[in-house]
């Protein structure tokens, strides 16, 4: 079964607008992160912000901030002021915290391919 | 800091060729992970060392996959006999085990099996 899942498989906004990426998430973990990446047409993955599980704060990087709905198992990843060069992959993933050792490791949804039109 | 470093970029084969690829992980990193992401979807994890030790490669075709680690830094994938599934870009990524939970990832090799 999938354990992240990004329902939208591609996305597009005019330069300038908001935008908001859902992922919704499986675990019966209490503790894990959330963590949101883009993949450049490089091929470089590149991080853009991490939520704990633990945390209330409402994280923010820059133009980038989540919705962390706990109770939901959902995350959102909200751009702002959106400029061209948004324009990839995003990606959401699962990092699962194990009590007894166990494995470390990022579950990836399928992403968002985002296009921002100037 | 020098990021990780694959290569090659890109490798073009015949189904039934070998290819590896190799990763050099940031200096100080002792989990090094080798994902698989085929076209239009996430990458996928094939298997991941702590120092030499492999942790988890239950997800790593062993009959036809193969990974190494022998110093606990550079790792190398092998693909023996490449199929047209293999189709897909595979990343390395590293972390160090102490710090946060964060992965730094290399910019992929992109794989066609012809």
């Amino acid at each position: 079964a999938e354990k992240v899942i990004q329902v939208w498989s591609t996305a597009s906004r005019q330069e300038g607008e908001e935008l908001t990426l859902d992922c919704s998430y499986e675990t019966s973990q209490v503790l894990y992160h959330l963590f949101w990446y883009k993949h450049l047409l490089s091929g470089e993955m590149v991080f853009l912000i991490r939520q704990t599980s633990s945390s209330t704060a409402k994280e923010r990087s820059g133009r980038y901030s989540v919705v962390f709905q706990k109770s939901l198992k959902s995350i959102s990843l909200i751009i702002s002021a959106l400029q061209p060069d948004d324009s990839g992959k995003y990606f959401c993933a699962l990092w699962e915290l194990r009590a007894t050792g166990g494995n470390n490791k990022l579950t990836f949804g399928q992403g968002t391919v985002l296009s921002v039109i100037p | 800091e020098a990021g990780v470093t694959q290569s090659p970029r890109y490798a073009v084969l015949q189904e039934g060729q070998a290819v590896s690829f190799w990763c050099d992980p940031i200096s100080g990193h002792d989990t090094l992970y080798w994902y698989q992401q085929p076209r239009d979807q996430g990458p996928q994890l094939l298997v991941y060392f702590r120092d030499e030790a492999v942790i988890d490669n239950s997800q790593l075709p062993s009959d036809r996959f193969s990974a190494v680690r022998p110093k606990g830094t550079n790792s190398t994938l092998k693909i023996q006999s490449a199929k047209q599934g293999d189709t897909a870009t595979y990343l390395c990524a590293s972390r160090r085990t102490e710090s946060n939970e964060r992965l730094f990832f290399g910019h992929g090799t992109k794989l066609s099996v012809l």
